[in-house]
């Protein structure tokens, strides 16, 4: 079992819509969450992390369910622009290491 | 100004030949990583170092040989290429190891190519 699993995707969606990816992860001991995002041929950049709390920055919410363990992204009033891979990204507790998952992709069509 | 760069690029070369790419950060973070980034988008950690002192090196071939002169540099080294080779390698960094929330800075990545 991959360590953090989500689904490729892709998402193909209408401008505005709203959009939800689920991620699940493999190791309870897991301690901080993120979500990345990598437009197509770039690197990976920080959209948010995910605190256990959930946590909203715009149109994005995160949330954590540490029971079930899985990590969601909801994207609200979809852009154009929000077209790209989101990848969740998930760190042991005292480790550098993050364990990427393998990203959805997202696609929004006018 | 960039913050974590990369070179080459892109890079295409025969199978059996030696490589290196390079890396620099000018965000004075303490830490930089290797990952590799597959033909099915799999990104994976290869290395990291903090301060010039190696502290993850995951399985990865001994042909792969990382450098570190110095905190803001780290270069990665490949002998004997193989096919299996051909991936995105990008280079990123930190602030801090060990600290679970430090946000990672992304190089923009040398696709390699081996024929």
């Amino acid at each position: 079992r991959k360590e953090v699993e989500q689904d490729p995707g892709p998402f193909n969606v209408p401008e505005g819509a709203t959009v939800a990816f689920n991620c699940t992860y493999s190791n309870s001991a897991s301690q901080s969450f993120f979500w990345y995002r990598q437009d197509c041929r770039k690197e990976p950049k920080l959209l948010m992390s995910v605190y256990s709390s959930g946590n909203e920055d715009g149109r994005f919410t995160a949330q954590l369910n540490r029971a079930s363990q899985y990590i969601s992204l909801l994207i609200r009033d979809s852009k154009l622009s929000d077209s790209a891979t989101y990848l969740c990204v998930v760190n042991t507790y005292n480790t550098d290491k993050l364990i990427f998952g393998t990203g959805t992709r997202l696609q929004v069509f006018p | 100004d960039t913050a974590v760069s990369q070179t080459p690029k892109y890079l295409v070369t025969q199978m059996g030949n030696d490589k290196s790419i390079k890396c620099e950060q000018n965000l004075g973070h303490d830490t930089m990583y290797w990952y590799k980034q597959d033909s099915k988008k799999f990104l994976k950690i290869m290395f990291s170092y903090n301060n010039k002192e190696l502290i993850i090196n995951e399985t990865v071939p001994n042909r792969f040989s990382p450098k570190s002169p110095d905190k803001a540099h780290l270069n990665l080294h490949i002998n004997s290429l193989e096919l299996g080779d051909s991936a995105v390698y990008f280079c990123a960094s930190s602030q801090d190891s060990g600290a679970t929330t430090d946000t990672q800075y992304f190089g923009p990545g040398t696709r390699l190519t081996v024929l």
